[in-house]
């Protein structure tokens, strides 16, 4: 158990909708990571947060968004899904700001449009 | 742009037989972290080993252990006695150092234990 949390385990939705997946990072984290992973792209880096602010973004499509709270749990939002939304979105986190710290990864939420 | 490659997208190996998987990248940063994550049927990513790239001496984690060559940039996995629970996709990946940064990985090689 790395002590990150990702809730929900399973999303199953249909095209054109909109869900919300949510991280807890471990307990002094201030960075989250979002990271997806698909059949066709492998594990592509989405978004970084530290502390509230966003601090890099990587493939990440514009109907997609993302915040990080003041109490530090992260949520990715997906809007207008398509097809090939369906992946496995992680989160990871890191204590931050500075080099060297370790990603812990949490479990995990696979998303399915149908 | 930093890049990580990893040519072979399936290996085999006996069960308590020893398997190299192989790993380069390409970067023009001198500081840097390459590491090895395992990612069983569970989908649970889980950090195999890391290697700091100032460090000369290869990374050993119990029965896995790397061959760094900076030179080369190739960073290759070797697991020692292979067991049933080592079956699993292996990413290689990389991140720069001295930053909290994202974490590029390669695609992926599953490996396959053969009883």
């Amino acid at each position: 158990d790395s002590g990150v949390t990702q809730t929900p385990k399973h999303l199953i939705t249909a095209t054109g909708q909109r869900v919300t997946l949510r991280c807890s990072p471990r307990s002094g984290d201030l960075s989250v990571y979002w990271y997806q992973q698909s059949l066709d792209q492998g594990l592509q880096f989405l978004i970084h947060y530290y502390n509230g602010e966003e601090r890099a973004k990587g493939n990440i499509l514009e109907r997609f968004s993302a915040q990080q709270f003041p109490d530090l749990h992260s949520e990715l939002n997906l809007s207008s899904l398509e097809l090939g939304d369906s992946a496995l979105y992680f989160c990871a986190s890191s204590v931050g700001p500075m080099g060297g710290n370790e990603q812990y990864f949490g479990p995990g939420t696979r998303l399915t449009v149908t | 742009a930093q890049t990580v490659t990893q040519s072979q997208p399936e290996m085999s190996v006996q069960e308590a037989e020893t398997v190299t998987l192989s790993c380069t990248y390409d970067t023009s940063e001198s500081d840097y972290y390459l590491f090895w994550y395992k990612q069983p049927p569970s989908r649970q990513m889980i950090l195999v080993i890391r290697q700091e790239a100032y460090k000369q001496q290869n990374a050993t984690e119990n029965r896995f252990s790397v061959n760094f060559q900076k030179a080369a940039k190739s960073f290759s996995l070797k697991i020692s006695d292979s067991q049933l629970g080592d079956a699993a996709m292996y990413f290689c990946a990389y991140r720069r150092g001295n930053r909290d940064d994202k974490i590029i990985f390669g695609k992926g090689t599953r490996l396959h234990i053969l009883p």
